[in-house]
Parts: structure tokens; C-alpha cells; sequence
């Protein structure tokens, strides 16, 4: 059971150049989210996809779109990279419904560096 | 949203138990406390939560006071890999995500 899986684990971008970071998992849950995460601050939420075949913006939407792909796969693409978007990203999933709330499990991040 | 503070770090000695306040003097009756870490260079990893009973499982016990205002965590036996940055976080029941504020540092010492 992988859990959280993010591809890559590591990029290194020219200002202007475009990617889609990858997020699966395999714990067959409803809700997806994409965070990122700057030094010495908290993680902030970028979108997240409530379920399959919807996606809402978060604090800092700005410069990302997503994709849910399937209930599995959620990405994130950077149209037009910019110094700014250098971060760690964070992909969660969590489940829906049950007793209390449910947690949200999170992925080992993509470090992406922009030059 | 219900605040959260924290210390900003702490020590403690492998294989005591370490007790992690958090104080949410703020909180709505429908939010939860939960509690995430992060160890360095990994994403976070959710330890426990709780709405006003405690609570405990495989890693941790959470001790929420009556009134709800402030809650701790307690790592039983801690060890070196319990060094990390812990984060106490309140959010309504079925909200979509989380603010993650500084948490506090933990450092297990040999």
C-alpha cells in the first residue's frame, strides 16, 4: 500500500517552461488537495478536488491549474513557470464521510526550483 | 477559524514521554483538533484527532480539557525519529483543508 505517490520527487525549471506534477493514490479516496510550502512557513493550499470531476481554488491558485484525472490521479500543471512558484508541493487525499472527520494523508512532496 | 498556539520548540530525552501543549481558546463546538508532524524533508503525517473525548492510538494520546480550550499531545516513549515539527490544527467537521501555522519544533535527545 503506496499511500500518496508524487512524480517527481525532484525538478529543476527554466523561467517560462511548463510541467504537470503527477499525485495517485491508492487508498481508493474521495477528496484530493495540492498544497505548497516555502521556507519557515506553513503549508498553503492551492486546489483541491472534492471528488471525482470536481476542482475548487484554494488560497494561492494563481499560476496552477489541475486535473482530476480519474478518482485516483489528481495533477498540477505550471503553465508558465515563474521563481516564484519555487516550493516543495505537497499532494493529500483524504476520505469522505464516516465517523468524525477523516485526515487528510499526504504525499513526500516534489521540490521544484525555478531559474 | 479557532487559533492555535504553540511553543516554538521543545526538548525532550529518548524513551521519556514528551507532552506537546496547544492552546485553541477559540474553538467552535463542531471543530476538531488534530494533530499532524513533519519530519524533515517529508510531507506531514497525520498523528491523531479528537473533538472532546480523549483519544489514543499506535502513536500518540490526545488530552482534551473539559472546556475544550486547550488540548495535549503526548508521545508515550519517545525516540529519535519522533524529531520533528508538530502542528495542532482546528477545523470544522468536513472542512476541505488545513492551515498548517508554525507548530513546535521537537528535538529527542540521546
Amino acid at each position: 500500500n503506496a499511500g500518496v505517490t508524487q512524480t517527481p520527487k525532484f525538478q529543476v525549471l527554466k523561467t517560462g517552461q511548463s510541467m504537470t506534477l503527477q499525485c495517485a493514490q491508492d487508498m481508493n479516496h474521495n477528496s484530493m488537495y495540492w498544497y505548497r510550502q516555502d521556507p519557515g512557513m506553513g503549508l498553503r493550499l492551492i486546489y483541491y478536488s472534492a471528488s471525482e470531476g470536481t476542482t475548487d481554488k484554494g488560497e494561492v491558485p494563481n499560476g496552477y491549474n489541475v486535473s482530476r484525472l480519474n478518482k485516483r490521479e489528481f495533477s498540477l500543471r505550471l503553465e508558465s513557470a515563474a521563481p516564484s512558484q519555487t516550493s516543495v508541493y505537497f499532494c493529500a487525499s483524504r476520505r469522505r464521510g464516516g465517523e468524525g472527520n477523516q485526515p487528510q494523508h499526504f504525499g513526500d512532496g516534489t521540490r521544484l526550483s525555478i531559474l | 477559524d479557532a487559533k492555535t498556539t504553540q511553543p516554538t520548540s521543545m526538548d525532550c530525552a529518548e524513551g521519556r514521554a514528551a507532552n506537546l501543549p496547544c492552546n485553541h481558546s477559540t474553538i467552535s463546538g463542531n471543530e476538531y483538533v488534530y494533530w499532524y508532524r513533519q519530519i524533515h524533508s517529508q510531507g506531514p503525517q497525520y498523528i491523531i484527532h479528537g473533538l472532546k473525548n480523549n483519544e489514543t492510538n499506535e502513536m500518540a494520546s490526545l488530552i482534551i480539557t473539559e472546556d475544550r480550550k486547550s488540548s495535549t499531545l503526548i508521545l508515550p516513549h519517545a525516540t529519535l525519529r519522533d524529531t520533528a515539527v508538530y502542528y495542532c490544527i482546528v477545523r470544522p467537521l468536513g472542512d476541505y483543508k488545513l492551515s498548517f501555522g508554525a507548530g513546535t519544533t521537537v528535538t529527542v535527545r540521546a
